[in-house]
């Protein structure tokens, strides 16, 4: 168990909709990194928060936000979904906001029909 | 910007047999090299990581990786695999600094036979 929790585990939606996944980064970790893994992409880095601030910007389309609350949680915002957006999404938290080992969740898959 | 190339998209060996898989990365300082992987339907796990000092660095479940910057190679070896190792590995480099997160390569698959 890495410490970071993610939920939902599964989501299953319809083009169009929006949905908000969560994440919990482990317990003294100050940053949170959200990842997008699918089959003909591989991990895709998408964007990264620490303490509240955003921190470095991947490829996150337009349609996707995501916020860090006081508490340190994360969230992800998926708007106006397209089947493309498929895909199991991972969060990781890491101490500092440098490099330093990242802890991954378990992920959220994330199926739109 | 920094990138990471895994050569090899599936691999299988036999229970006992050796095994490396290999990592080729591209940027222009001292990079910051990691090995984690992933078993079905769960998250990623740290293997092990390079940052500086010796060149041959143990992990977990007896993997060991040697950072050779000449060849700019950060390739995974274990002496002799278990059936548990079937798995997806990824190696990632990052960069120094803050807002700087993780690129991936596109992972290996192993595949293990007794």
């Amino acid at each position: 168990d890495s410490g970071v929790t993610q939920t939902p585990k599964h989501l299953i939606t319809a083009t169009g909709q929006r949905v908000t996944l969560r994440c919990s980064p482990r317990s003294g970790d100050l940053s949170v990194y959200w990842y997008q893994q699918s089959l003909d992409q591989g991990l895709q880095f998408l964007i990264q928060y620490y303490n509240g601030e955003e921190r470095a910007k991947g490829n996150i389309l337009e349609r996707f936000s995501a916020q860090q609350f006081p508490d340190l949680h994360s969230e992800l915002n998926l708007s106006s979904l397209e089947l493309g957006d498929s895909a199991l999404y991972f969060c990781a938290s890491s101490v500092g906001g440098s490099v330093d080992i990242q802890y991954f969740g378990a992920g959220t898959r994330l199926s739109v029909l | 910007a920094q990138s990471v190339t895994q050569p090899d998209i599936h691999i299988t060996v036999s229970e006992g047999a050796s095994l490396e898989l290999r990592c080729n990365y591209s940027y222009g300082a001292t990079p910051y090299l990691f090995w984690y992987v992933q078993s079905p339907g769960q998250g990623l796990q740290l293997l092990l990581k390079y940052f500086s000092g010796d060149t041959l660095v143990q992990g977990i479940k007896g993997f060991e990786a040697e950072f050779k910057r000449s060849q700019s190679s950060f390739n995974l070896r274990k002496p002799s695999v278990h059936w548990s190792d079937a798995a997806e590995y990824f190696c990632a480099v990052g960069a120094i600094g803050p807002g700087t997160p993780l690129v991936f390569g596109k992972g290996t698959r192993l595949s293990v036979i007794a």
